[in-house]
């Protein structure tokens, strides 16, 4: 089966600390993919950050990274200089080869001033 | 262009009637995914579809139908709403694997 656990449902930081967010899934595939994605009250879904599960390289976009620990199905991202702005819901989220699309429960970023 | 588009934006129900939301996009894309999102809670997966004329059951299925005529559309079916159906819906698209999947701005639909 196909599953996304993310077990903070909430978390803060102050501005310009770092903060990391937890993620694990699991698959019987041995070819998937992996995202998080971030959405504010706006509702919109914005895609922060993907990784390719057979690339051993953690994937990077600024001030984003992730950790991704292949053998315990981990995948948590990483905010660098956390900013007001990226206070959000965010969630990780997982796809395989049959084109399964799923999601975890999210977890609530509040950036503090 | 204008990515996917869903309508309508906001809708009523009172139980027992039936309704379709509406999903299209114009990105040419093969995956396309309908999701359901309460209030605090993560995007349940709904249905999916793999292509024109291929559809399949997500993780919450129960009370949906969906169909897949066109690559552009992928409307939702709610036959009988219940007080349960109450939430927000999106429907997302997505083209060749590795790339990013691109959502509609959603569908409040409350069930009275």
């Amino acid at each position: 089966a196909q599953t996304v656990t993310q077990s903070q449902p909430e978390m803060s930081v102050q501005e310009a600390e770092t903060v990391t967010l937890s993620c694990t899934y699991d698959t019987s595939e041995s070819n998937y993919y992996l995202f998080w994605y971030k959405q504010p009250p706006s509702r919109q879904m914005i895609l922060v950050i993907r990784q390719e599960a057979y690339k051993q390289q953690n994937a990077t976009e600024n001030r984003f990274s992730v950790n991704f620990q292949k053998a315990a199905k981990s995948f948590s991202l990483k905010i660098s200089d956390s900013q007001l702005g990226d206070t959000a819901m965010y969630f990780c989220a997982s796809y395989n080869q049959g084109g399964k699309l799923i999601f975890g429960q999210g977890t609530e970023l509040s950036v503090k001033p | 262009n204008a990515g996917v588009t869903q309508t309508p934006k906001f809708r009523i129900l009172k139980i027992g009637q039936s309704m379709t939301l509406q999903c299209t996009q114009d990105m040419n894309h093969n995956y396309m995914y309908w999701y359901r999102q309460d209030p605090g809670m993560g995007l349940k997966l709904i249905y999916y579809s793999v292509g024109a004329g291929i559809t399949d059951k997500g993780e919450v299925p129960n009370g949906y139908n969906v169909s897949r005529s066109t690559t552009e559309d992928f409307p939702l079916r709610l036959e009988l709403a219940a007080p349960s159906q109450t939430s927000v819906y999106f429907c997302a698209s997505r083209g060749q694997v590795n790339t990013e999947a691109f959502f509609g701005q959603g569908t409040r639909l409350t069930v009275v």
